[in-house]
């Protein structure tokens, strides 16, 4: 069974750091591109990050370009993502999600449970 | 960056067809998926490249694009497909994924 899951959420005061991972399994981890997704309660999907298989192609949405950096280690089966200046309008829950196919432009066929980001003084 | 715009809400009688729009500039030349998230848990896919029905989702849904505008259709609605709808492409120009703003299905 394909599970992923994220940790890593919490409080944290504006401009500070975290760190949230995303462990999966039941699946040939480093097969897959994997984005990042965020949704503020109540509002709708919005994109983030997407990585490749192996790590060497990477997208980021203008609005974290620069304070966010995406990464994986495969050989532990993990996604990451290193959030830095973080901002209020940052708070949300974060989902990790594998792209179905070894193409970016497959559509998401799992997603993690997510993890709430609550950026607050 | 690319905008795909969705009504924020489509209400529908049990057991007619819903029809609920994504549009953006050229969406026809684009993959469309579309999403259902019900309260309380994570998007699942309904429809992906613009009109295949992934294993296991039932032949009521089904998908069109063209132009300006994709199109999820679900006919004999059910109380049980309320839920948010999300569409998302690549868009290559900017090496961006998008999500539509979403739409809620209110079933009457």
């Amino acid at each position: 069974e394909v599970q992923l899951v994220e940790s890593g959420g919490g409080l944290v005061q504006p401009g500070g750091s975290l760190r949230l991972s995303c462990v999966g399994s039941g699946f040939s981890f480093s097969s897959y591109w994997m984005h990042w997704v965020r949704q503020v309660p109540g509002e709708g999907l919005v994109w983030v990050s997407r990585i490749d298989s192996d790590g060497s192609t990477i997208s980021y949405a203008d609005s974290v370009k620069g304070r966010f950096t995406i990464s994986r280690d495969n050989a532990k089966n993990t996604l990451f993502l290193q959030m830095n200046s973080l901002r209020a309008e940052d708070t949300a829950v974060y989902y990790c999600a594998r792209i179905e196919t070894v193409s970016k432009t497959g559509s998401i066929d799992y997603w993690g449970q997510g993890t709430l980001v609550t950026v607050s003084s | 960056s690319y905008v795909l715009t969705q009504p924020p809400s489509v209400s529908v009688a049990p057991g007619e067809t819903a029809r609920i729009p994504c549009s953006g500039i050229h969406i026809g030349s684009k993959s469309v998926h579309w999403y259902q998230q019900k309260p309380g848990q994570a998007p699942g896919v309904v429809i992906n490249y613009d009109d295949e029905r992934p294993s296991g989702i039932p032949e009521r849904f089904s998908g069109s694009n063209s132009g300006n505008t994709a199109t999820l259709t679900i006919s004999r609605v059910e109380a049980g497909d309320e839920a948010d709808y999300y569409c998302q492409v690549w868009d290559y120009r900017s090496d961006h994924d998008v999500f539509g703003g979403g739409t809620k299905l209110i079933v009457l």
